[in-house]
């Protein structure tokens, strides 16, 4: 079975602080993708990293997928209090099982004013 | 274009009784998979359909069912239902199957009695 650890699982900092998440398992995946979920509300994808060592950046967020394909990593710089939700990642195992994802138990950050 | 729609938006049922959900995917998107998401277990993967045939089964007991039509909406439904059914049921529509983005809709959140 397939794992995915995200940490922290809680985060709660002041509005202009840099914080990271981090994504880890011990198998490889295909694709990995990245969702900022509210209450309430379904999931709402943010970036898609498919090649080892992939770094992308989505304005203040930068997304890194690991050399090896294993972990990944969010990094928001001057976190601001409209960036509050729940950070999924979620990684697709195998090219074989088409739409399945395998999501990591999820980020909660709260930033405050 | 529209995003994907989930029909209840909520519901409470009782225990025994049984539950159907409905998912009308983004035009287009052949792709159609179903999560459940609790506080406790996260997102877990129930199953997809592609072109009206399940592809890919996730680890729940077989009271979880679905099926998609000809239009790709699709509907999962839930017998005999169990208090810790009690979740946000989320579907997610794509266009492909491998090394997509998945697109969720708002989820369904069922209360069981």
């Amino acid at each position: 079975t397939q794992l995915l650890e995200q940490s922290p699982q809680f985060l709660s900092i002041q509005e202009g602080e840099n914080l990271t998440v981090y994504c880890n398992s011990s198998s490889v995946f295909s694709s990995l993708q990245w969702y900022r979920q509210e209450p309430g509300e379904g999931p709402v994808l943010l970036v898609t990293v498919v090649t080892g060592g992939e770094v992308k950046k989505l304005k203040r967020l930068t997304f890194q997928f690991g050399d090896a394909r294993k972990d990944s990593s969010l990094h928001i710089t001057a976190a601001q209090p409209g960036d509050t939700g729940l950070y999924l990642c979620a990684g697709q195992d195998d090219y074989n099982q088409g739409g399945k994802l395998i999501f990591g138990q999820g980020t909660e950050l709260s930033v405050k004013p | 274009k529209a995003g994907v729609t989930q029909t209840p938006r909520y519901l409470i049922k009782t225990r025994g009784q049984q539950v159907t959900l409905s998912c009308s995917p983004i035009s287009g998107h052949r792709s159609v998979s179903w999560y459940q998401q609790t506080p406790g277990q996260g997102l877990q993967f129930l199953f997809e359909y592609f072109s009206e045939t399940q592809r890919n089964k996730g680890n729940f007991p077989g009271r979880f069912s679905g099926r998609q039509f000809s239009n790709s909406r699709s509907e999962m439904n839930v017998s005999t239902l169990e208090l810790g059914d009690s979740a946000l049921y989320l579907c997610a529509s794509s266009l492909k199957r491998v090394n997509n983005e998945q697109f969720f809709g708002p989820g369904t959140r069922l209360t069981v009695l």
